[in-house]
């Protein structure tokens, strides 16, 4: 079984309407991540949390809002979706061991906005 | 503003060469150094991760280094194979706290 899941893994919907894309990490990690990935663009933090109780803004935010429900859950909302939020957007964990952080990254989900 | 940049966006070379992909980085000051693979319509796949007090790392064919001072990181991948045709991304941490930042990639094909 995978490590980092992302529910769902493709979906298309139309503008204004309100989606949520899960994850879910079963590697006991206490900070998770939400990126997305644009052609040419790279990827760029959307948020990120560092425990369950850590919300933090990444590079862009806007348009975006999530919710840690426990450690092994992090959810991304987008309120009012519009088109530039097509994208492929990825879920990742970390843990730090001594010195050492390592991200683990999910499957992705391909949000296609009409 | 930390900014990485990977050059080139592109690279083909034949089956069997030996090849380097180039990572830079404008602020010297990073906890460390992270190299990915992504497959196309996949996630991230991490490769190799150098520490700031490392000069490199090895891992099978795969070699990564990095030289601080002057904010480069190169990844060195032995006798090519068209299995590693993916894009491959560099990706640093500033501190123990800080997120990571990521280069844009470089799509490497491995022509059979």
């Amino acid at each position: 079984d995978a490590d980092v899941t992302q529910t769902p893994r493709n979906r298309i919907t139309k503008t204004g309407k309100r989606i949520m894309l899960e994850c879910s990490q079963t590697k006991g990690h206490d900070r998770m991540y939400w990126y997305r990935q644009d052609p040419g663009l790279g990827l760029r933090l959307i948020y990120y949390s560092f425990d369950v109780k850590d919300i933090n803004k990444g590079e862009i935010s806007d348009g975006y809002s999530v919710s840690r429900q426990a450690q092994a859950k992090f959810s991304l909302s987008l309120e009012s979706a519009i088109p530039n939020q097509t994208a492929l957007y990825f879920c990742a964990t970390s843990a730090l061991i001594g010195v050492q952080e390592t991200q683990y990254f999910g499957p992705g989900t391909r949000l296609l906005v009409l | 503003k930390q900014e990485v940049t990977q050059i080139p966006a592109a690279l083909s070379v034949p089956e069997g060469e030996n090849l380097v992909l180039n990572c830079s980085f404008t602020d010297s000051a990073i906890y460390n150094l992270q190299w990915f693979r992504q497959d196309p319509g996949k996630g991230l796949t991490s490769l190799l991760l150098i520490q700031s007090s490392q000069r490199e790392q090895t891992s099978g064919r795969l070699n990564a280094s990095l030289d601080k001072s002057s904010g480069r990181s190169t990844l060195y991948i032995a006798a090519s194979q068209p299995g590693d045709s993916a894009t491959y991304l560099c990706a640093v941490i500033r501190g123990r706290d800080d997120k990571i930042i990521f280069g844009k990639g470089t799509r490497l094909h491995i022509l059979p």
